[in-house]
């Protein structure tokens, strides 16, 4: 089972700020926190991901808590290409990645 | 980016028939997965293999068979398709090692009528 919770839908203003929250509470000391983002019906892509410290990159900002229970990605300029499911995973290297629900966000005009 | 390529990406075919979907990589991967996803949907893990013969089966039941004879190609095979199997098939791959990055293909759609 996914081990994280994330709101089913969300809807953002095209050129504002999207900002997707995960809870992940029962995460472990060496898990990381990954989002990957999936289009239309296309493979889902990586996005950012994180341990403890915030990080950033060419497609997003990943903001995660200082507990770690949560995170918050960020896409500082939404744009109707970023209409899409996005999807928080916890994962530790060995395991299998468990794909969610996800927060399907829609970009508005 | 991603270097890892599933053929056809649609296909509808007939009852009965044995069908193998590709899926090869270019970049050294050892870690192979075969998703199943309907529409609107979760994806399921289906299939998995970490190198060369290794297999394992996913957390999804599925009818399907995959093998790893190479490290850059791991094929799902249905030997008896059926209206059931009627879905969205991805292929990913990742390095490992702490690195655990996942690259999705494009995908198959299949329809089996």
């Amino acid at each position: 089972d996914a081990k994280t919770t994330q709101p089913t839908s969300m809807d953002c203003a095209e050129g504002r700020a999207a900002n997707l929250p995960c809870n992940h509470s029962t995460i472990s000391g060496n898990e990381y926190v990954y989002w990957y983002r999936q289009i239309h019906s296309q493979g889902p892509q990586y996005i950012i991901h994180g341990l403890k410290n915030n990080e950033t990159n060419e497609m997003a900002s990943l903001i995660i808590t200082e507990d770690r229970k949560s995170s918050t990605l960020i896409l500082p300029h939404a744009t109707l290409r970023d209409t899409a499911v996005y999807y928080c995973i916890v994962n530790n290297y060995g395991q299998n990645f468990v794909f969610g629900p996800g927060t399907r966000l829609s970009v508005l005009p | 980016e991603a270097d890892i390529y599933q053929t056809p990406r649609y296909l509808v075919i007939g009852t009965g028939k044995k069908i193998t979907l590709e899926c090869s990589q270019t970049m050294g991967h050892d870690k192979m997965y075969w998703y199943q996803q309907d529409p609107g949907m979760e994806l399921h893990l289906i299939h998995y293999s970490y190198g060369v013969n290794s297999t394992e089966k996913g957390d999804l039941s599925s009818e399907s068979t995959v093998s790893r004879i190479r490290t850059e190609h791991f094929p799902l095979t249905l030997e008896s398709a059926r209206p059931s199997h009627t879905s969205q098939y991805l292929c990913a791959s990742t390095q490992g090692g702490g690195n655990e990055k996942l690259f999705f293909g494009s995908g198959t759609q299949l329809s089996v009528l």
